[in-house]
């Protein structure tokens, strides 16, 4: 595997589901970042992780639960979520530090929440 | 605090024809931009990025675009599209420093290239 790979890519949940997405980057980076794409809506970023801790966290609602176990790996756990938390999310990741913070997407997971 | 415009939200054009999507940034320190293009059910991939030096600068896939600093612009050119430009183009722009930058993003333009 290269780059950022997200797991699954399609995702169908009942509100009362407990369900995890999973990103895993192969880049060496040291920061990762949950976004969230809805339609007609900017891109929105939810978390950052640098060095496995959190450091952003943009007032994203407590149904979404981060978890950097190291460097490579990212999850967003999510229970009790509502229709309006259909979108598309994505991961990515960077070298905090380098020069321009050039960051590097996965492909995404589509959630729809039912 | 840094914010990001794209004026257009959708640029129809021509196979062959030149497009421009323009961008305006707003920031109080210097700063990185870039340019990224969503495909369809795939992640963003990075177009181009401007750090420093010339103003013109190249990416993939025939694209370029340039900073004007004066005008807080960093609008991306193609002189002739193709149907697999077919896409969403994101302008990003993050403050030049040394750690813990963050990439503010503009809302997207759709291009949509016609045949």
């Amino acid at each position: 595997e290269t780059g950022v790979t997200q797991t699954p890519r399609h995702l169908v949940m009942g509100m009362t589901n407990k369900k995890s997405l999973k990103c895993e980057q192969h880049l060496g980076h040291n920061a990762m970042y949950w976004y969230k794409q809805s339609a007609k809506k900017p891109l929105e970023l939810m978390f950052v992780y640098n060095f496995k801790e959190q450091t952003e966290n943009n007032s994203v609602p407590s149904r979404f639960s981060p978890e950097c176990p190291n460097s490579s790996h990212l999850f967003l756990h999510l229970h009790t979520l509502q229709p309006e938390d259909s979108a598309l999310y994505l991961c990515a990741s960077s070298q905090d530090g380098r020069e321009s913070n050039e960051q590097f997407f996965g492909p995404g997971t589509r959630l729809t929440v039912l | 605090a840094q914010s990001v415009t794209q004026l257009d939200s959708q640029v129809p054009v021509f196979e062959e024809a030149p497009v421009e999507l323009r961008c305006n940034y707003s920031s109080s320190v210097s700063v990185y931009l870039f340019w990224y293009v969503q495909y369809p059910n795939q992640g963003l991939q990075l177009l181009l990025k401007y750090l420093s030096g010339s103003t013109l600068v190249k990416g993939i896939n025939g694209f370029e675009a340039e900073f004007n600093k004066s005008q807080t612009s960093f609008h991306l050119r193609k002189p002739s599209v193709h149907i697999s430009d077919t896409a969403e183009y994101f302008c990003a722009v993050s403050e030049n420093k040394a750690a813990g930058n963050k990439l503010t993003f503009g809302g997207g333009t759709r291009v949509l290239v016609k045949p």
